[in-house]
């Protein structure tokens, strides 16, 4: 089944804690994103990548990093969380960035709370 | 800089009746134009898409919408609602003077009344 996979979908942590979120994607697509979600402000990119070893910045990036390693995986590392990065994040996949036709497609959501 | 703007962030209808929901945009050039669907606790998913061509658009599960260029509008329309149609929607545009990014609406959360 085609799909993109994000681990773990809870996690409650204190602030400095430093976690990764992993996002894996057997789809073989090349465009990569993470996007955080809160109430009344949608969807803001983070951080994106159009391929394997190319990451740029997205609107919201401060705070966290990322790395695409290979092409299925696209971890979400925040080194130092402060509770203002308590959101719900999504990782998203498609075949191509520089497509814009292509479909997104998503995880099911990782809902992190920093204390 | 482009920006989308949906008109609403809930909209209540009656089961069987019309579903509108309004998303503007601007952007200085040629613009892609989505509108995805999150149900609760899911992750978003693709409801249907304007890139060129016909400017009215069907989608899934009997939605459509029409890019109006004069009017900078891409609403989403549905002639019968459903109880299973309830769920957070969002408005999206892509175009080359983002590099292609989504820029993305705050939502609409529809719900459905018995």
């Amino acid at each position: 089944e085609a799909q993109v996979t994000q681990n773990p979908r809870y996690l409650i942590t204190v602030t400095g804690k430093k976690l990764t979120v992993t996002c894996s994607q057997n789809m073989n697509h090349e465009y990569m994103s993470w996007y955080r979600q809160d109430p009344g402000l949608g969807l803001r990119q983070i951080y994106y990548s159009m391929n394997v070893e190319v990451t740029d910045k997205g609107d919201v990036p401060e705070g966290y990093k990322v790395s695409r390693k290979e092409k299925r995986n696209f971890p979400l590392i925040l080194e130092s969380p402060s509770p203002n990065q308590t959101s719900l994040y999504f990782c998203a996949s498609s075949f191509s960035g520089t497509v814009p036709t292509g479909e997104l497609f998503f995880g099911e959501g990782s809902r992190l709370t920093v204390l | 800089a482009q920006s989308v703007t949906q008109l609403g962030s809930h909209v209540s209808v009656s089961e069987g009746a019309l579903v509108l929901l309004r998303c503007n945009y601007s952007s200085s050039v040629p613009p892609y134009l989505f509108w995805y669907v999150q149900y609760p606790n899911q992750g978003l998913q693709l409801l249907l898409k304007y890139t060129t061509g016909a400017t009215l658009v069907k989608g899934i599960n009997g939605f459509e919408a029409e890019f109006k260029k004069s009017e900078t509008s891409f609403h989403l329309t549905k002639p019968s609602a459903h109880m299973s149609d309830a769920a957070e929607y969002f408005c999206a545009v892509s175009a080359l003077d983002s590099n292609y990014q989504l820029i993305w609406g705050a939502g609409t959360k529809l719900i459905i009344k018995p």
